[in-house]
């Protein structure tokens, strides 16, 4: 069995100022994480994924995720926030075994000016 | 240009119809999936497909159906068994290489813009 708890439900930061998302996981297999940025009204985004290879992996729009194993945890971070960095982000893990993901319950991202 | 197209964007049913989401996809893969999201929740899946002609159940499955008949296609009707089905569904497929040694799938699952249902 997995599952993966997104520590904080909302998280406000200034423009400007950074950006830490909170995530711990657990698997009973060597998991592939995912981080997935999603907009209102809009699909899901990749941000980044970690497949058992470097483990602070780098993303889109400056985001990049530490894999602590010791700790089970993949936060997400960013220096410096954006206004457009404000949505939901979620942490997922998989797997592999049926192809499926299971999901955090999502952090929404204020970015206030 | 690649990727997944979900239709109609919003979409009302009056309580008792049965209504059939669509989801189309020219990346070429072969799995496809099925979620409901719910406001302040994750996304949790309804059913999936590996291959053509063969889906099995996710983890809320009950009051829905789907088909897959095609590989670019897999839709999702919402029938009225389904007792509250206003929610965001979202469609996704993924590209599936067979892992030697049963090992964790490093694909990742792309995501089409969604169909937001609501029930008048």
């Amino acid at each position: 069995a997995q599952s993966v708890t997104q520590l904080d439900s909302h998280v406000s930061v200034s423009e400007g100022t950074p950006v830490l998302l909170r995530c711990n996981y657990s698997s009973s297999y060597s998991p592939s994480l995912f981080w997935y940025v999603q907009h209102p009204n809009k699909g899901l985004q990749l941000l980044l994924k970690y497949t058992s290879a470097a483990t602070l992996v780098k993303g889109i729009n400056g985001f990049e995720a530490e894999f602590k194993k010791s700790e089970t945890s993949f936060h997400l971070t960013k220096p410096s926030a954006h206004m457009s960095d404000a949505a939901e982000y979620f942490c997922v893990v998989s797997d592999g075994s049926a192809r499926q993901l299971t999901f955090g319950s999502g952090t929404q991202l204020t970015v206030l000016p | 240009d690649g990727g997944i197209t979900q239709s109609p964007k919003y979409l009302f049913r009056k309580e008792g119809q049965n209504v059939t989401l669509s989801c189309e996809q020219n990346l070429n893969h072969d799995a496809m999936y099925w979620y409901r999201q719910d406001p302040g929740q994750g996304l949790r899946l309804i059913y999936y497909s590996q291959i053509v002609n063969d889906f099995q159940k996710g983890d809320i499955a009950e009051g829905y159906s789907v088909s897959r008949e095609k590989k670019e296609s897999f839709p999702l009707t919402v029938t009225s068994a389904q007792k509250n089905p206003t929610a965001f569904y979202l469609c996704a497929s993924q590209r599936n290489r067979g892992i030697a040694g049963g090992g964790a799938s490093t694909d990742t699952q792309y995501f089409g813009p969604g169909t937001r249902l609501t029930v008048l």
